[in-house]
């Protein structure tokens, strides 16, 4: 399974972009990117995924290279309600599905 | 629509005794089913997973095991209890479709005193 770093935590301002790196260097032609946030004391919610190119949603878009090593979650305009952590995975067909440490986003007023 | 169950909501237990948390899923079947520990508030740990009845994939070797009786029904189990098994326990299903999204529930609370 590819492995996923992402940095530990995230500082942001109400009303700024705020943009996720992911790394997964070993990922498979099969795999497909995925993120979610998470709340404390609940479970993860998925907000996006995608396999290539650019992807968005109501709730953000997702920048994937060329060479898919690495992946890009951007939030337009961030609340303090998206104070939460984001995880990244790389998974195949819903098998195995391995969460990192994720990233701890904060965002002050 | 799908529903994911778990129970109970909070759980504290003597070092040494039993667990039993229950995860039932409705709206689907033959799902793939999850089973994963979180400590400390960060890190989520696949402990076991399942993509049909009888059919569990362990992943990290611990004091703790995983049984799925029926389709939709994922039960973590554990004859004795440790320190270290405190945590939030969350079960999760997994829709494979347009998007392979997964779904979790409420989780459980276990602190193991």
């Amino acid at each position: 399974l590819a492995k996923t770093t992402q940095p530990i935590s995230m500082d942001s301002y109400e009303g700024q972009e705020v943009n996720i790196t992911c790394s997964h260097n070993n990922i498979a032609t099969n795999d497909y990117i995925t993120w979610y946030q998470q709340f404390p004391s609940q479970g993860p919610r998925f907000i996006i995924q995608g396999y290539k190119t650019k992807v968005t949603n109501e709730v953000a878009s997702l920048f994937i290279p060329a060479d898919r090593k690495s992946s890009t979650l951007s939030l337009p305009r961030v609340s303090l309600s998206d104070t939460a952590v984001y995880y990244c995975l790389v998974e195949n067909q819903g098998g195995k599905l391995i969460f990192g440490q994720g990233t701890e986003l904060s965002v002050k007023p | 629509s799908q529903t994911i169950h778990q129970w109970p909501a909070t759980l504290v237990q003597p070092v040494g005794s039993p667990l039993s948390l229950e995860c039932t899923v409705e709206g689907t079947s033959n799902p793939n089913l999850y089973w994963y520990r979180q400590a400390a508030g960060r890190g989520l740990q696949l402990l076991f997973y399942s993509v049909g009845i009888g059919q569990i994939s362990s992943e990290v070797p611990q004091n703790l095991s995983a049984s799925r009786p029926q389709d939709r029904q994922f039960i973590l189990s554990s004859k004795k209890l440790l320190l270290s098994d405190s945590g939030f326990y969350l079960c999760a299903w997994i829709s494979l479709g347009l998007y392979n999204e997964q779904f979790f529930g409420p989780g459980t609370r276990l602190t193991v005193l």
